[in-house]
This record gives structure tokens, sequence and C-alpha cells, in this order.
């Protein structure tokens, strides 16, 4: 069935850059997105792509989509304390009519 | 993007009553969804509120449980009825982007509710 798999967790320093990894199993997904969610709040949209797409970049931001083995990644570069937070993953199915896949989302964990 | 307003923010409630969660949204929307976030986990999509009929529940989600209300194209409900300690979890709501931005969701703050 549909499936969308993050790692749990992340550790970066800060400065550093931080990377985190989706997979995705629905080929026919139009629009890939990443979320942020900070503690006690609701979630952001920080960025999507479209699936006819290999990179986009938006500031410290770049997404890189591997539609072959159905991968996607999200850089922050200059990793800041205030990028705490669970980032998801989520995939939008071609007939899904908005309802999205989610991952269980990444915490991404700042070391000073 | 949607500008969203959720309210409460939180509350605390005696198992076996019932709160209604709000949700505003700033521009006409033509999709909301609720959403469930049970602690440390992602997101379970309740149902879709339709604008001028019943919600669309999704697969474990009844309407006597979660009552939806949709009066118009800005605002929703959500009825958390007869709670059980089980149900303490973050409600979202969500909203579709609208014209020129229809392929992004955009989320409420949520409610953090817990059952005593």
């Amino acid at each position: 069935g549909e499936d969308v798999e993050q790692s749990l967790f992340l550790s970066v320093r800060e400065g550093d850059s931080s990377v985190i990894n989706c997979t995705y199993t629905d080929s026919s997904s139009t629009y890939l997105y990443w979320y942020k969610q900070e503690p006690g709040a609701g979630l952001q949209l920080l960025t999507y792509i479209f699936s006819n797409m290999d990179m986009k970049q938006d500031q410290r931001l770049t997404v890189l989509l591997n539609k072959k083995d159905k991968h996607l990644s999200l850089r922050i570069a200059d990793t800041q304390t205030g990028d705490s937070a669970i980032y998801f993953c989520a995939e939008s199915p071609m007939d899904s009519n908005y309802q999205l896949i989610w991952g269980a989302g990444t915490k991404l964990i700042i070391k000073p | 993007s949607a500008v969203i307003s959720q309210k409460p923010s939180r509350d605390i409630c005696q198992r076996g009553t019932s709160l209604t969660i709000q949700c505003q949204v700033d521009s006409q929307v033509t999709m909301m969804f609720w959403y469930r976030q049970q602690p440390g986990q992602s997101l379970t999509l309740i149902a879709t509120a339709n604008q001028g009929s019943e919600a669309t529940y999704e697969s474990g989600f009844v309407i006597d449980k979660f009552p939806i209300s949709r009066p118009n194209l800005t605002f929703s409900t959500l009825t958390v009825s007869n709670m059980s300690p089980e149900d303490s979890s973050i409600y979202l709501c969500s909203v579709d982007g609208g014209r020129g931005a229809s392929e992004k969701l955009f989320f409420g703050s949520g409610t953090q509710l817990s059952v005593l």
C-alpha cells in the first residue's frame, strides 16, 4: 500500500548542514511536501516540489527528488537552533483529492 | 497563503464531556480537513468537511464521535464527543491553498486536548 518512511531522529551540530531523507511508494504523486512542526505548534508548510522537478532551492533549504528511487530529501544549510523541530514528509497521490500520505516525522536535534 | 485561526489552542477536559474546536480561515477555501495527531505520531485524517453537506469520514472515524459542521467556505467546527483519555491528541484544521495555491495544504496551529 501507500507508505512514506522517514528516520525518526537526526542530530546535527549547529552550523552544519542537516539532511532529512524520505522514501515514498506512490509513483503517481504529483507533489511532495516538507512540513515543519515546532514544539506545541501546528504544521508549517516549508516547501514543496512538483514531481517533474529534480531540485528546488529556497534560501537555506534545498529539496532533492529522485523519482526513480522514490527518494526525497531536505537539506538545511547552516543549521540553527531555531531549526529544531519535527519535519514531516508528505506525498500527494494523483487521485487523492488533497489527502496527503504522511511520514512519521523526523525530529531534528541541534547540538551546540 | 491562507491564514487559519484555530481555537481553543489547548484544553483539559473531563471524561465524558464534549469539546468543540473552531477553525476560521481568512479567505474562501474549497477543501477543509480535520486531522488528529496522537502523541509522538504523524497525522491521521479524520474527515473532510464539506460545505453544505455531511462530512466525509475516514475509516475508523464516525460522525457520532466527531460531528463536523461547515456552514460556509471559511469556517468549520469539529466536536470531540463523549471524550475518553484515548482522545488526548492534537487536533489540526487544514485547508487547501485556494486559487493559485490549490496544491498546498495549510494548517492551523492546532488544539492540544488532554482528557482526564
